[in-house]
C-alpha cells in the first residue's frame, strides 16, 4: 500500500499566484515526520519543511508552508507568490518512528510548472 | 553551508562490472542513507547505515549491493555485477547534527548517474 500519495503527476501555476501541493500519508506510528523536498532539473534534492506529528502549529519557511491536517492524514505544501524558479519535481515524504535511522519514504512526486 | 558530496557525478560501465559509488557526509553527521532515482520515477530508499552497521535495508537491495564507511568521511554504495536496470541517479544522504533544531532532515548529495549498458 502506498504511504505517501500526491494525486497531481503535473500542475500548471501563473506566475505570482500561490500553488497547493497534496500530500497524503498513511501510518498507525504516532511518532512521524513529514517533509517536502524540491528537486529542480538540475537533480539535486533540496529540503524545503518538515512538520513534525506531535508539532502543534503549522511548519512554515519563507515562501513555503505546509498545510498539516493530522485527522485527514494531509501534509499539502503552499508555495506563496511563485516564482519561475519554483518550476521544479516536488516530492513529499515521511519518516516513521523515532529513531534517526528510519528511513524516509517518498511519494512519486508533483511536477510544478510556473508560467510566466 | 555544509554539504553531502557525491562522486563521481556520471558513471558508465558495462553490464557485469563493479561499481563503486562514493560519498562524504556532512562531518558531525551519523546516520548515512542511500537512495536511487530511476529516470522520472519516485526516489527509491536503499540502505541506511548507523553505527558502522546496516540499520535497515530495502528489498532493492539484494546480495549484489553492499556499503562501506572503509574511514572517518568516505560512504561508499558498492554494485558487484551491475545490471542494466542499475541504470539510475544515486543519492547519498546523511542526517543528524548535534544542532536539535535541523536534526530532522536528510541532507542530499547531488546524486550520481549511473548509467549500464
Amino acid at each position: 500500500a502506498q504511504k505517501i500519495t500526491q494525486t497531481q503527476p503535473g500542475m500548471f501555476v501563473q506566475e505570482k499566484e500561490a500553488v497547493t501541493l497534496d500530500c497524503t500519508y498513511d501510518t498507525s506510528d504516532p511518532s512521524y515526520g513529514l517533509f517536502w523536498y524540491k528537486q529542480p532539473s538540475s537533480g539535486e534534492m533540496i529540503f524545503l519543511i518538515y512538520q513534525g506529528s506531535y508539532d502543534q502549529q503549522n511548519a512554515t519557511e519563507g515562501r513555503y508552508s505546509l498545510n498539516f491536517q493530522k485527522a485527514r492524514k494531509s501534509a499539502n505544501l503552499v508555495i506563496s507568490a511563485s516564482q519561475l524558479g519554483d518550476s521544479a519535481m516536488y516530492f513529499c515524504a515521511m519518516r516513521e518512528g523515532r529513531n534517526r535511522d528510519d528511513k524516509i519514504i517518498f511519494g512519486k512526486g508533483t511536477r510544478l510548472h510556473i508560467l510566466p | 553551508e555544509p554539504e553531502v558530496t557525491q562522486t563521481p557525478s556520471h558513471q558508465v560501465t558495462q553490464m557485469g562490472q563493479e561499481v563503486i559509488l562514493r560519498c562524504v557526509p556532512i562531518s558531525n553527521h551519523l546516520y548515512f542513507y542511500w537512495y536511487r532515482q530511476i529516470l522520472g520515477q519516485k526516489v527509491e530508499f536503499l540502505v541506511s547505515f548507523y553505527n558502522n552497521e546496516i540499520s535497515e535495508k530495502s528489498e532493492i537491495f539484494d546480495d549484489q549491493f553492499s556499503v562501506e564507511r572503509p574511514d572517518g568521511s568516505n560512504f561508499t554504495l558498492k554494485i558487484r555485477s551491475t545490471k542494466l536496470e542499475d541504470s539510475a541517479m544515486y543519492f547519498c544522504a546523511s542526517s543528524e547534527t548535534r544542532d536539535r533544531v535541523s536534526n530532522e532532515k536528510l541532507f542530499f548529495g547531488s546524486g550520481t548517474q549511473l548509467s549500464v549498458l
